[in-house]
């Protein structure tokens, strides 16, 4: 049974690119949440996805999007690449919003690391 | 806001010794999780405290929750080499919020 899935592991873009990442959930879970971690620093929420609707979202510009499919899996898209987007972008799935901080752990994918220059 | 803050952020300890990072945050929650981060790669879920007083163990970690103090503690016992990582925590806010509020992490290494 595979875990969370995130693709690509690294990505190199300049100022300016639009980047997208893809996170595959674990099996049967059908949330999805995205966190970026800069160097140093401590995972920060971006937002996450039930049923194909962004449910909640964290303090992060409109150019970060999101989308989640039918299969439940989810992408991650940046626009207008900026320095300070360089971060470590992790991926985490769930049972659903209201039952897994309850019943189990919060599982993270292994991130994609991008860095922009 | 919600703030979370560890202390102490970078701990160097000797293999043997016992130590604890203190947690705290500004917002009640009655949910807390504790992950480990090895360096470039992701988080590993250790523990899941979701009452207050809870209490769990594993191996040389030993984790608890006071809600009411708003603080939970990472005991660590006799430390060894392979316990070296950076720990992080994260209380839980459901509601609106409905997420997972990290801590600044606190970098541990233990050395020989």
């Amino acid at each position: 049974d595979a875990g969370v899935t995130q693709s690509p592991t690294h990505l190199i873009k300049t100022r300016g690119q639009q980047v997208t990442l893809r996170c595959s959930p674990k099996s049967g879970h059908d949330t999805v949440s995205w966190y970026q971690q800069a160097l140093g620093q401590g995972p920060q929420f971006i937002f996450q996805y039930y049923e194909e609707e962004e449910r909640q979202r964290g303090n992060f510009p409109d150019r970060f999007s999101g989308h989640q499919f039918p299969n439940y899996s989810s992408e991650l898209n940046v626009n207008a690449l900026l320095l300070g987007d360089s971060a470590l972008y992790l991926c985490a799935s769930s049972l659903d919003a209201g039952s897994w901080f309850t019943n189990e752990k919060l599982f993270f994918g292994s991130g994609t690391q991008l860095s922009v220059l | 806001e919600l703030k979370v803050e560890q202390n102490p952020l970078f701990l160097s300890m000797q293999e043997g010794k016992n130590y604890t990072i203190y947690c705290n945050y500004s917002t009640t929650s009655d949910r807390l999780y504790w992950y480990r981060q090895d360096p470039g790669k992701s988080l590993e879920s250790l523990f899941v405290l979701l009452s207050n007083g809870a209490v769990k163990q594993e191996g040389r970690l030993m984790a608890s929750l006071d809600t009411k103090a708003r603080l939970s503690t990472l005991h660590i016992t006799a430390a060894v080499h392979d316990l070296s990582a950076t720990y992080f925590c994260a209380p839980y806010y459901g509601g609106a919020t409905n997420k997972l509020i990290f801590g600044t992490g606190t970098l541990l290494a233990v050395q020989p």
